[in-house]
């Protein structure tokens, strides 16, 4: 079946220092959609891209799509301490809108 | 407010022991998802439902049941819980296919002794 993968598992960084995290699936995807969450919580959409090499950003963070649509990143630029969370990648593969495979996810620690 | 909420928040039962999460939402969503959450192994989808009466396996479907008689309410049925579903569940909706943004419920912390 279908798998996406993220990497880094985990990052830690200083506050100030930029931060990614890379998405990959097996398949190719109708779209991507990127979800944070905070420790303790529920996951929160953050955004949605669709067409093959779409490129997206809101404020700090950027979020590309790739070219053959099978992988995906977020750049966080200037980390501040409210980046914290773990933040996942999603995606339906193509032709089947109904299910969504989540990648495991990428942690994001900042120190102040 | 528009939201999801699942019922109870946290439970604590025995193997074999019966037991039903319940979610409701009140956006008038006609795709409603099931999913549990392990650590390092991200949220892995159980159960989804694209309306009402009509649902389908996704991941991780072993061990559980879901019905949608009604469009605003998705229960998740564990008819004999092991410990091994021990998990973090979340529910969650939208629109009509998760292309659209998904909204999710606060999650609800099982526990199976």
């Amino acid at each position: 079946g279908q798998q996406v993968m993220q990497i880094p598992q985990y990052q830690h960084v200083q506050e100030g220092e930029d931060f990614t995290t890379y998405c990959n699936s097996s398949t190719t995807l109708s779209n991507i959609q990127w979800y944070k969450q905070r420790p303790g919580g529920h996951p929160v959409f953050l955004i949605q891209l669709v067409k093959s090499g779409e490129v997206k950003k809101q404020k700090r963070l950027t979020f590309q799509f790739g070219e053959a649509k099978k992988n995906s990143s977020l750049h966080i630029t200037a980390t501040q301490t409210t980046d914290v969370g773990t933040y996942f990648c999603a995606g339906p593969p193509l032709g089947s809108n109904y299910k969504l495979t989540f990648g495991k996810g990428t942690l994001l620690t900042v120190n102040p | 407010e528009a939201q999801v909420t699942q019922n109870p928040r946290y439970l604590i039962t025995v193997t074999g022991k019966k037991l039903t999460v319940t979610c409701s939402q009140n956006m008038n969503h006609e795709y409603m998802s099931w999913y549990r959450q392990d650590p390092g192994l991200g949220l892995r989808q159980i159960y989804y439902s694209m309306n009402v009466e009509v649902t389908d396996k996704g991941d991780v479907p072993e061990g559980y049941k879901v019905s949608r008689k009604e469009k605003r309410n998705f229960p998740l049925i564990l008819e004999s819980p092991s410990p091994n579903q021990t998990s973090l569940y979340f529910c969650a909706s939208t629109i009509s296919n998760p292309t659209d943004t998904q909204y999710f419920g606060p999650g609800t912390r099982l526990t199976v002794l």
